[in-house]
């Protein structure tokens, strides 16, 4: 595809409900990362994929959160029994080489409200 | 603690009237630095990145600079369609055998008007 598409671009759950959020990454990145973004604020680093492996998930809030890369090409990011906190705007990135180094492009996010 | 500080917060600016946005950064081992812009509703768009003190990149009406403290980006003679947030994120070392960290700063949110 011409850039990185995310899925849903919108979500509204209810709290407790599990949502599921996808990536469609540029075709042939390597890396991709989850970032979480409230408002007013800068993205925070969630997990990162090298192919199907994810090499660092330091940033998932809890262990409620999970990602998943299992072919190595879209990602989807599981939120279990969501709270308001996690109200924000999940951003993934892809990026050509194996490290962050490289441009990241964006998609352009799903807003997640938790009612 | 590893930091990223950009300011001002917000930049109202008349059509014309350059300027320039800071970014301050306290890590351990700058890997680089990466300046992005956002449009509201929008994901970041990436624009530059700097590697070491004393670079210098320039796209149209932008040029980033890069010291050992901190980045400014440069907006000359800017235009309504540059106003947008502009996002600053540096890459340092984690330390051990674990990748790299990102992190972003809160970003200026810049206002042109016409």
């Amino acid at each position: 595809g011409a850039g990185v598409s995310q899925s849903p671009r919108y979500k509204v759950a209810k709290r407790g409900q599990d949502v599921a959020l996808r990536c469609d990454p540029i075709s042939g990145h390597v890396s991709l990362f989850w970032y979480q973004q409230a408002l007013g604020q800068g993205p925070e680093f969630l997990t990162y994929f090298q192919n199907e492996a994810q090499l660092d998930k330091s940033g998932l809030p809890s262990d409620r959160f999970f990602a998943e890369r299992p072919e190595g090409s879209v990602s989807t990011l599981k939120i279990q029994r969501t709270q308001q906190e996690d109200s924000a705007v999940y951003l993934c990135a892809s990026s050509q080489g194996t490290s962050g180094y490289n441009e990241q492009f964006f998609g352009p996010g799903t807003r997640l409200t938790v009612l | 603690e590893d930091q990223v500080t950009q300011s001002p917060e917000a930049l109202r600016l008349q059509e014309g009237e350059s300027s320039s946005l800071n970014c301050s950064y306290t890590v351990s081992g700058l890997r680089g630095l990466f300046w992005y812009r956002q449009d509201p509703g929008k994901g970041p768009e990436f624009l530059f990145t700097l590697y070491s003190a004393g670079e210098e990149k320039e796209k149209e009406r932008l040029k980033a600079t890069l010291t050992k403290k901190e980045s400014f980006l440069h907006i000359t003679a800017p235009k309504p369609e540059d106003s947008a947030t502009y996002l600053c994120a540096v890459q340092a070392p984690f330390g051990g055998n674990r990748d790299d960290k990102i992190i972003f700063g809160k970003g200026t949110r810049l206002h042109i008007l016409p």
